[in-house]
């Protein structure tokens, strides 16, 4: 398998463009998640899916966040407008989830993401 | 509150040596445990994982982690360093479903 795909891996854009990051979960894994990584606040949870559907979007920062995810086979994480503030890496994950959830995330390469 | 806490921001051991890196949780229950490993320009990694039993598991690279019930704590362990084990390594514990992550250790394995 060739793990999970996220692009770009890098962006460097100007404040108040719009950015929009995708993600190609491993194929069979049933949950995806999004986290944004920085020095200062370290790694932080997004939004999780479950199936396809948003369970828990309580890590979006602000509406100028948004993440959707129309199949098993793809999501994305858009902001817009972009801010400097929102420079960072981000991160997706997936992973099967049965009967018990086991935390067993497999993450993709990340996308850094820096706003001029 | 639920937390997972990694008190050394890094960690500097000789290679040869062996290595602690620690981790202690504040979560109801009984959650799983894991460790993580992130080399630079990477993304995370997984390297073990506590469910039950044996309280001492074994990963990969060589590394294990020894639970803890009593002092909630399961610290990473290898008992000789490697210059290659230079990176930053995360610890997390199950919350309700999703995972609750420390802030990470850096280790720092000198030659």
């Amino acid at each position: 398998d060739a793990g999970v795909i996220q692009s770009p891996r890098h962006e460097v854009t100007e404040m108040g463009q719009e950015v929009t990051l995708r993600c190609k979960p491993i194929s069979g894994h049933n949950s995806l998640f999004w986290y944004r990584q920085t020095m200062m606040r370290g790694l932080e949870l997004l939004i999780y899916f479950n199936n396809n559907v948003p369970i828990d979007d309580s890590g979006m920062p602000e509406d100028r966040f948004s993440a959707k995810m129309p199949n098993a086979s793809f999501s994305t994480l858009k902001i817009q407008p972009s801010e400097p503030r929102d420079s960072a890496v981000y991160f997706c994950a997936s992973i099967w989830t049965g009967g018990e959830e086991t935390g067993e995330l497999f993450f993709g390469e990340g996308s850094r993401l820096t706003v001029l | 509150a639920q937390s997972v806490a990694q008190p050394e921001d890094q960690v500097n051991v000789a290679e040869g040596n062996p290595l602690t890196v620690k981790c202690t949780y504040s979560v109801s229950g009984n959650p799983y445990l894991f460790w993580y490993v992130q080399y630079p320009n990477r993304g995370l990694q997984f390297l073990l994982k506590y469910i039950t039993g044996d309280n001492l598991v074994k990963g990969s690279y060589g590394f294990e982690a020894e639970f803890n019930k009593s002092q909630t704590s399961f610290h990473l362990k290898k008992p000789s360093a490697l210059v290659s084990d230079s990176a930053l390594y995360f610890c997390a514990v199950t919350s309700n479903y999703q995972l609750i992550w420390g802030a990470g250790t850096k280790l720092i394995i000198k030659p």
